[in-house]
């Protein structure tokens, strides 16, 4: 079973500058999926980035950056330029890749909030 | 496009009556999830439908809830009776389906229940 661990219950942010939220995670499978949610109080979840982990190089969305580093089952999500409306809960998901839709597995979440 | 739309979004009810969820995902999405969000917690699978077939409902309780998606297109998910430790957000989420090398989930508002 798969395992995603986010030790950072909450964080907390000025605006403009950088935050990195942390993500660990244990499993036996070779090929999987990492990813990193938001979820705004209005608690509609939306994919913020995506990494295959066949993927040595690292992914990055705009302002949404991780730092993957599979050998230590690592996935941090780095907020660059934060943003008002960056402030939610951020969840951790790992999905092995077995067809394309198998479950999401997510940590308990980091809520960041960014202040002005 | 319409996104995943769920109703309704807040539900109170009296611990041992029955309680129904509804769930459209996006128009041609073949593949439908049913996460339960306890608070403060991340989502977890409750059970997954391939077009009508649920191929994975593990996780579901399955002595008191129940889901359906009779037509391959809409579900509902029930449960009966309620407990008090069934108050969470109940989200539902689609994906295309298939056999491609991913599928990206789309999430709903969820549905918050309440059982007092």
């Amino acid at each position: 079973a798969q395992t995603v661990t986010q030790s950072q219950p909450e964080m907390s942010v000025q605006e403009a500058e950088t935050v990195t939220l942390s993500c660990t995670y244990d499993t036996s499978e070779s090929n999987y999926y990492l990813f990193w949610y938001k979820q705004p109080p209005s608690r509609q979840m939306i994919l913020v980035i995506r990494q295959e982990a066949y993927k040595q190089q690292n992914a990055t969305e705009n302002r949404f950056s991780v730092n993957f580093q599979k050998a230590a089952k690592s996935f941090s999500l780095k907020i660059s330029d934060s943003q008002l409306g960056d402030t939610a809960m951020y969840f951790c998901a790992f999905m092995k890749h077995a067809g394309g839709s198998e479950k999401l597995v997510f940590g308990k979440g980091t809520k960041l909030t960014v202040n002005p | 496009e319409a996104g995943v739309v769920q109703s309704p979004r807040y539900k109170i009810i009296e611990k041992k009556q029955p309680v129904a969820f509804w769930c459209n995902p996006i128009s041609g999405h073949n593949t439908l999830y049913w996460y339960l969000q306890n608070l403060g917690q991340g989502p977890e699978l409750l059970i997954r439908y391939e077009n009508e077939e649920a191929v994975d409902d593990s996780q579901l309780p399955k002595d008191r809830f129940s889901a359906e998606r009779l037509k391959g297109v809409d579900s509902t998910l029930k449960i009966q009776p309620a407990e008090l430790g069934d108050s969470a957000v109940y989200l539902c989420a689609s994906s295309p389906g298939g056999r491609s090398s991913y599928n990206e989930q789309f999430f709903g508002p969820g549905t918050r229940l309440t059982v007092l």
